[in-house]
């Protein structure tokens, strides 16, 4: 069965620390990756993804991330965080041409000012 | 902008009810789930849609059903509520095409089953 599984289950940073959440998943065949984030009290909402090409991906708020088809990794990372980085952030897998995703247990993000 | 709406945002059952939770999405999406979030097992799918009147189950379908009557609303219900049913439900939907479509989600219902 595909699993994602997400190393930290939190993680406590001081601002303008630089930030590495890791994320592995276990499905061998293509696939497409995401990194959804939660800020309290509000929805889930899209990081960045990936799917093809560039296997270093930038998305929104400074975030980045990079596929390693070898160590099966999509770890996200940000140079230098800020208090409202604070949130919870998930990592998801969608086998290609497929409906479904699996997500990860999430890690929690505290950014102390 | 895609907007995803679920019926309640709190909810308090008693064991043994029969529960349904709404979502509707204007955005004309085929692909619509449902999942749980609870702490520390992140978000788990119950089951999904992608289209009218089709579902498939997820990873814990046990305990719940579907129903997609209109491409816009997709209903969970639970037949008969238990305490570990306990959790926050969220819902998403997607466009259905070849690319990796990302997942809009909707605000979540807190359903507690006293």
């Amino acid at each position: 069965a595909q699993s994602v599984s997400q190393h930290n289950h939190h993680v406590i940073l001081s601002e303008a620390a630089s930030l590495e959440l890791g994320c592995n998943y276990s499905y061998g065949g293509t696939v497409n990756l995401f990194w959804y984030v939660q800020y309290p009290g509000q929805h889930l909402q899209l990081l960045l993804k990936y799917f093809s090409g560039d296997p270093l991906v930038k998305g929104i708020k400074g975030f980045e991330a990079e596929f390693i088809k070898s160590k099966f990794s999509f770890n996200l990372r940000k140079p230098s965080v800020q208090w409202s980085d604070t949130a919870e952030y998930f990592c998801a897998v969608k086998k290609y041409n497929n409906n479904d995703m699996r997500f990860g247990a999430g890690t929690r993000l505290t950014v102390k000012p | 902008d895609v907007k995803v709406t679920q019926s309640s945002r709190y909810l308090v059952k008693r064991t043994g009810e029969k529960v349904f939770l709404e979502c509707v999405q204007d955005m004309d999406h085929e692909n619509m789930f449902w999942y749980r979030q609870d702490p520390g097992l992140g978000l788990r799918l119950i089951y999904f849609s992608y289209d009218v009147k089709m579902k498939e189950k997820g990873d814990i379908p046990e305990g719940y059903s579907v129903s997609r009557e209109k491409k816009e609303r997709f209903s969970l219900i639970l037949e008969s509520a238990s305490t570990n049913q306990t959790s926050m439900y969220l819902c998403a939907s997607s466009r259905r095409t070849s690319r990796p479509e990302t997942q809009y989600f909707g605000p979540g219902t807190r359903l507690l089953v006293l």
